[in-house]
């Protein structure tokens, strides 16, 4: 069965500060793994994809990375317009996508 | 391009209760799927649909029904509603199933049975 653990479950930053986001998955033939960010009260709103180990990825202010049992999120120098819940999911076999239980990331000004 | 429209964004009702969530996209997406978020339990699929005529269940299909009769919309049915689907919905699309781009979410209906 395909799974995805988040961690930390909540991360409070001060403006400025870097640090990263860790997802852990297993998952049988992965066809892709995902992150996203999802604002209170929203649907979640696509950030990368990423398909085999090696693989990196960047947006503004945000590095994915993978390897062959997790990937991170990497954010440097967030402001606190980056506060938001990210969300993993994998893509496996089954074409399905299943989701971790998210990251809240708050970035105090 | 609205992309996936859900309606309604808000609605109560009572056990027992029958209503239909609608869910609709107008990007030519094969692949749509409904999930339903909880507090600590993240996004879980109820069922999911890689085009028209064609559906499946997800890991919590129990009580819910859909059908895909046309490819922009995949609407998702509660037949006898419990205060154990007391959610938050979102409908999603993808041009395939296959590896590409990422899915495009609805902004969600907010379900509250009493």
């Amino acid at each position: 069965e395909d799974q995805v653990t988040q961690s930390p479950e909540a991360l409070r930053l001060q403006e400025g500060e870097s640090s990263s986001l860790n997802c852990s998955y297993t998952v049988s033939g992965l066809r892709g793994l995902f992150w996203y960010r999802q604002d209170p009260g929203k649907g979640p709103e696509f950030l990368f994809t990423l398909y085999s180990a090696g693989e990196e990825k960047e947006k503004e202010r945000l590095k994915a990375t993978l390897t062959k049992k997790e990937s991170f999120l990497h954010i440097t120098a967030p402001k606190p317009e980056d506060s938001a819940t990210y969300l993993c999911a994998v893509q496996g076999g089954a074409q399905k996508l299943v989701f971790g239980q998210g990251t809240r990331l708050t970035i105090n000004p | 391009n609205a992309g996936v429209t859900q309606t309604p964004k808000f609605q109560v009702l009572k056990t027992g209760q029958s209503m239909t969530l609608q869910c609709a996209q107008d990007m030519n997406h094969e692949y749509m799927s409904w999930y339903r978020q909880d507090p600590g339990m993240g996004l879980r699929l109820i069922h999911y649909s890689v085009g028209a005529g064609i559906t499946d269940q997800g890991e919590v299909p129990n009580g819910y029904n859909v059908s895909r009769s046309t490819t922009e919309d995949f609407p998702l049915r509660l037949l006898s509603a419990a205060p154990s689907q007391t959610s938050v919905y979102f409908c999603a699309s993808s041009y395939s199933t296959g590896p590409g781009g990422g899915y495009t979410f609805g902004s969600g209906t907010r379900l509250t049975v009493v």
